[in-house]
């Protein structure tokens, strides 16, 4: 599959920090999602983007799907303890193709 | 929470013994999809099918099968279990028609092989 790169792979911050982490690819996707883990859990869907230069939010998430289509970053705004978990963005190539995810950025939360 | 079951959810097997998992769905969506997470390289595409008895191979197939008789089954088969094998392994279910709407997960079989 398309390799995708997620940086940074681990985030450490107190309670109200801001957060931006992004993902990069050498190929160009239609669509880029990203997903949140809990412990023990499947990922959930927070936010998908389907055109190039798109920037949707999801309460304290924003999101934005690269002009090049070859990147996607998320931001969350003043964290709180709940967003500890795994994050993972997934790019796909076309409607019914497989997703491919990055590698996850873990994310901890200090109140 | 979407119709999507796994089971079992934990699992500890020895090493050489066939294995299957199982993954069952209730929302009639024509694409599932095997996925297995090992720290370090994210989630990695084994299997997927896009309608009953279609089937295809994804980037870590090698040691798996997969089957579809039913709409709502997707079975991941190990065939001879290997030490390499022990990850915890995710289904997941979509329905693409039109605007992608992103997939749905199962809660993942945790599986040990000794």
């Amino acid at each position: 599959g398309q390799q995708l790169n997620q940086s940074p792979q681990s985030m450490f911050i107190q309670e109200g920090e801001d957060v931006s982490m992004n993902c990069t690819s050498s190929s160009i996707f239609n669509t880029w999602l990203w997903y949140k883990q809990d412990p023990g859990e499947g990922p959930v869907l927070l936010i998908a983007l389907y055109k190039a230069g798109e920037l949707t939010s999801n309460g304290r998430l924003t999101a934005q799907f690269g002009i090049t289509r070859k990147d996607s970053f998320l931001n969350i705004s003043a964290s709180i303890p709940s967003d500890v978990g795994i994050y993972f963005c997934a790019g796909q190539l076309r409607s019914g193709y497989a997703l491919n995810f990055g590698k996850g950025t873990s994310l901890l939360v200090t109140p | 929470d979407a119709g999507i079951t796994q089971s079992p959810r934990h699992k500890v097997t020895e090493t050489g013994t066939p294995v299957t998992l199982r993954c069952h769905q209730t929302e009639n969506h024509r694409y599932m999809y095997w996925y297995r997470q090992d720290p370090g390289h994210g989630l990695r595409l084994i299997h997927y099918s896009y309608g009953v008895k279609d089937t295809d191979k994804g980037e870590v197939s090698d040691g798996y099968s997969v089957s579809r008789s039913k709409t709502e089954d997707f079975l991941l088969t190990l065939e001879s279990a290997t030490s390499s094998q022990t990850s915890v392994y995710f289904c997941a279910i979509s329905e693409s028609v039109g605007f992608y709407y992103g997939y749905t997960f199962g809660s993942g079989t945790r599986l040990t092989v000794v």
